[in-house]
């Protein structure tokens, strides 16, 4: 079946710092693939996406691209801010999806950034 | 545009208690869908819509959920009667197409606790 399976959380880290959060995915095909974002006590929100093999999703200095050979959607930041304090979590829609963008969502992981 | 807004946003009730859920999509949105989230099980669809219509209801946990879309504009989900594991944050989202890569749009949720 099609499941996404994220890296665990809490990721704790210093402002300016790299981040890498790890996406795997298993599923038919070639899903589209999703990163959404929910701030504390808000919904979630798109934060990049990709909807093919090679390529790469960007947004506020997020970016992760699309990796067909290791199944992967890791999403990477080159300098955090303490804005970024968030749950992320990757997603995806299978290629076949009975007419509809039907979300699968992995765990999320929780960032929090310290100054 | 105003984005999803559900209402209401925080709903304290005791058990046995019906609870009714409201979500207002994005004009010109012809998906709408339930979700609920939970720290156990995360985020799980729980029904959506087309142009008003139920299309896939598979994800209702069982008989005392229950959702309805009566125009474009409005959809409820109702939970009748409520229980203690029924405690969580329901998310309503809209899309304008079926598209696979297209965003599904989220309101701020409710946090519903039933005692």
């Amino acid at each position: 079946g099609n499941s996404v399976t994220q890296m665990e959380g809490p990721v704790t880290l210093s402002e300016e710092a790299f981040l890498t959060i790890n996406c795997t995915y298993t599923a038919t095909g070639y899903p589209s693939l999703f990163w959404y974002v929910q701030y504390p006590g808000e919904g979630l929100q798109l934060l990049l996406k990709a909807t093919k093999a090679d390529d790469k999703g960007s947004n506020k200095g997020f970016e992760a691209t699309y990796r067909k050979e290791t199944t992967s959607f890791h999403l990477e930041k080159g300098s955090v801010q303490v804005s970024d304090s968030a749950v992320y979590f990757c997603a995806l829609t299978p290629m076949f999806s009975g007419g509809y963008n039907k979300l699968i969502f992995g765990a999320g992981t929780r960032l929090a950034v310290h100054p | 545009d105003a984005g999803v807004i559900q209402s209401p946003r925080h709903e304290v009730t005791e058990m046995g208690q019906e609870v009714t859920l409201r979500c207002k999509p994005i004009s010109g949105h012809d998906y709408l869908f339930w979700y609920r989230q939970t720290m156990m099980r995360g985020l799980e669809l729980l029904i959506y819509f087309n142009n008003n219509v139920p299309i896939d209801d598979s994800g209702m946990p069982e008989d005392r959920f229950s959702a309805k879309m009566p125009n474009a504009s409005f959809s409820t989900l109702k939970i009748q009667p409520s229980e203690p594991r029924d405690s969580a944050v329901y998310f309503c989202a809209s899309t304008p197409d079926r598209g696979v890569t297209d965003t599904q749009y989220f309101g701020p949720g409710t946090r519903l606790t039933v005692l």
